[in-house]
């Protein structure tokens, strides 16, 4: 069984630019969340994406967006980039059992010049 | 305060011997708890759910949960050098996808 993948995996951009970070999750896993990492502020809750719908969102500023498409693969941006916007960012592939596990992918490490 | 607190350590434990990893959560109505164990320049990976009172072995690992006092700890038994990593504390609040991170606490196993 195939697990997380994302793309890319590292990406340099230019403040004011904006980007695209791409998730498909495990097979059969219909719900993704998105996650930030920085050293300072640790692993932080982005939004949770359920059949195409987003059912959950935390507090980031509306720069920061989503989707979700039909066969489960999910897209973050991020426009009007700004240096603090340097991260890692991870995309969790959610079981769908009242367990709640979450599984991540590798993460795209975002550097912002 | 923070919602989920943890030792950012290091803890530094020798080889073959237990290491004690906490956390603690503010939220009494927290449902869900996770260890995720994180190495240096990699993503996070699940190692350990809990979701009620007392102990949960895995191999190696065993998590405790006690709501009333609203801690968790994982236990590593026999410690390896490669059990070094970060260990993330995450809990769930609600019956949602959203988990809320504590800063992790950095383990050393000396060989």
């Amino acid at each position: 069984k195939a697990g997380v993948t994302q793309t890319p995996r590292y990406l340099i951009k230019t403040r004011g630019q904006q980007v695209t970070l791409s998730c498909s999750p495990i097979s059969g896993h219909r719900s993704v969340s998105w996650y930030q990492q920085t050293p300072g502020q640790g692993l932080q809750f982005l939004f949770e994406y359920f059949s195409e719908t987003q059912r959950n969102k935390g507090n980031f500023p509306g720069r920061f967006s989503g989707r979700q498409f039909s066969n489960s693969r999910s897209e973050m941006n991020v426009s009007t980039l700004e240096l603090g916007d340097s991260a890692l960012y991870l995309c969790a592939s959610n079981s769908g059992t009242g367990r709640h596990e979450q599984y991540f992918g590798p993460g795209t490490r975002l550097t912002v010049t | 305060q923070k919602e989920v607190e943890q030792n950012s350590g290091p803890l530094s434990v020798p080889e073959g011997a237990i290491a004690s990893l906490n956390c603690t959560y503010s939220d009494r109505g927290s449902q869900s708890f996770f260890w995720y164990r994180q190495y240096s320049g990699k993503s996070p990976e699940l190692i350990m759910s809990i979701y009620s009172n007392g102990d949960k072995e895995d191999g190696r690992f065993t998590a405790q949960l006690n709501k009333a006092s609203q801690y968790v700890s994982l236990l590593i038994r026999d410690s390896q050098p490669s059990d070094s990593a970060t260990y993330l504390c995450a809990v769930n609040k609600d019956s949602s996808y959203k988990l809320i991170f504590g800063s992790g606490t950095r383990l050393l196993v000396r060989p």
